[in-house]
């Protein structure tokens, strides 16, 4: 787990500010991926990218964005949050063959008030 | 639509007994098949995959995994749980063209009593 790190770990904040959340990796994978995980529901993609300069919506992109800096980051921005995006988020890599598996980072857990 | 069904939430098994935990699929082609697991405050973890040839695959922890073309399934077992084996498993497919995603079930929380 800690070739994929995610910051910060746990998050309070309030209805329509504006939030961040940082994922990088050591893993020289080319393909990264931001979920969330909801009881009930399991883990949604919201975004992922093939590389710095390519960028695709997932499954639940509404009221996300995402920024891929360099090889090794990926951000998840919410512009104004709501309380439905209290969620656990994940953040995920994979290489770019369909065999491999994805790794996993350690979850951060947000909660919007 | 790609989807992964757990018919199963909850998985209750007594230590020492076998364990299943069940996984259907509905995607196009021949995809590749995936578990995870969840420890509590982690984040997922890699188990075990089928990719080709034997339908009995095994993975990390004792845990192996049986692939049923006909039924689309690839429940996981394990033949003696223990109490440490108790967290959240996830079935996960990848499409075998393009693998340009990942597609997650819904998650099965198996608790092993004592």
């Amino acid at each position: 787990d800690a070739d994929v790190t995610q910051t910060p770990r746990n998050r309070i904040t309030k209805t329509g500010k504006r939030i961040m959340l940082e994922c990088s990796q050591t893993k020289g994978h080319d393909r990264m991926y931001w979920y969330r995980q909801d009881p009930g529901l399991g883990l949604r993609l919201i975004y992922y990218s093939f590389d710095v300069k390519d960028i695709n919506k997932g499954e639940i992109s509404d009221g996300y964005s995402v920024s891929r800096q360099a090889q090794a980051k990926f951000s998840l921005s919410l512009e104004s949050a709501i309380p439905n995006q209290t969620a656990l988020y994940f953040c995920a890599t994979t290489e770019g063959f369909s065999t491999d598996t994805q790794y996993f980072g350690p979850g951060t857990r947000l909660t919007v008030l | 639509a790609q989807s992964v069904a757990q018919p199963e939430d909850q998985v209750n098994v007594a230590e020492g007994n076998p364990l299943t935990v069940k996984c259907t699929y509905s995607v196009s082609g021949n995809p590749y098949l995936f578990w995870y697991v969840q420890y509590p405050n982690r984040g997922l973890q890699f188990l075990l995959k089928y990719i080709t040839g034997d339908n009995l695959v095994k993975g990390s922890y004792g845990f192996e995994a049986e692939f049923n073309k006909s039924q689309t399934s690839f429940h996981l077992k394990k033949p003696s749980a223990l109490v440490s084996d108790s967290a959240l498993y996830f079935c996960a497919v990848r499409e075998r063209n393009t693998g340009n995603q990942f597609y997650f079930g819904t998650g099965t929380s198996l608790t092993v009593i004592p």
